[in-house]
């Protein structure tokens, strides 16, 4: 079965500095895709990044980037250049090929100070 | 573009009690989830619904059911409710057809749902 663990209930940074919120992953699919999602205190989750398990390269979007091990089965997530705006849940997900739901995890809350 | 509309936004029920919660999907989306999401957890997969039919489901019981429009709007029905129940509701729309894999799902603003 899928299981997604991420282990940070709560992570804090200062403004303007690098953050890695860490997942680790579990499945048996050699096929299956990596999301993180931002989801403010609105509720209304966010897609922030995707990683393919066959991607050769690690996955980034601006700001955000995916440091992707398979070996190790994680999945972690960079934020650079943190923002105040940056405050919020973070969830990590994963969608096995051919299955059609999302499993995530329990999300990391990443508070951002001045 | 329109994005995924969930209405309503609040909904206070009580025990036993009958609800249903309503989403309009992204245009061009033809692939609806639904989603529980109980305080200081991670959603937890309902179903799906793809052109009007049941696609999938996740470890829920039967008194949760929904349904699929022409339109591609869903909504998601939850009979008898129990306290248990009380969550934040995400529907998710998507397309599929997309690079397998990739299935990229956009959320709606959810639904909180308390039941007394």
């Amino acid at each position: 079965a899928q299981k997604i663990t991420q282990t940070q209930p709560g992570m804090f940074v200062q403004e303007k500095e690098a953050v890695t919120l860490d997942c680790t992953y579990d499945t048996s699919d050699p096929s299956y895709g990596l999301f993180w999602y931002k989801q403010p205190s609105s509720g209304e989750m966010i897609f922030l990044i995707y990683q393919g398990s066959y991607d050769q390269q690690n996955a980034t979007e601006g700001r955000y980037s995916l440091n992707f091990q398979k070996a190790r089965k994680s999945a972690n997530l960079v934020i650079s250049a943190s923002q105040l705006g940056d405050s919020a849940m973070y969830f990590c997900a994963m969608r096995e090929t051919g299955f059609q739901k999302l499993v995530f995890g329990t999300g990391t809350r990443l508070l951002v100070s001045p | 573009e329109t994005g995924v509309t969930q209405s309503p936004t609040h909904l206070i029920k009580t025990r036993g009690q009958q609800v249903t919660l309503r989403c309009s999907s992204q245009s061009g989306h033809n692939t609806v989830s639904w989603y529980q999401q109980a305080l200081g957890q991670g959603p937890q997969f309902i179903f799906q619904y793809y052109r009007e039919e049941e696609n999938g489901r996740g470890n829920f019981p039967p008194r949760f059911s929904g349904l699929q429009f022409p339109n591609y709007s869903s909504e998601l029905n939850v009979n008898a409710l129990e306290l248990d129940d009380s969550a934040l509701y995400l529907c998710a729309s998507s397309s599929q057809g997309m690079l397998a894999g990739y299935n990229e799902q956009f959320f709606g603003p959810g639904t909180r749902l308390t039941v007394l």
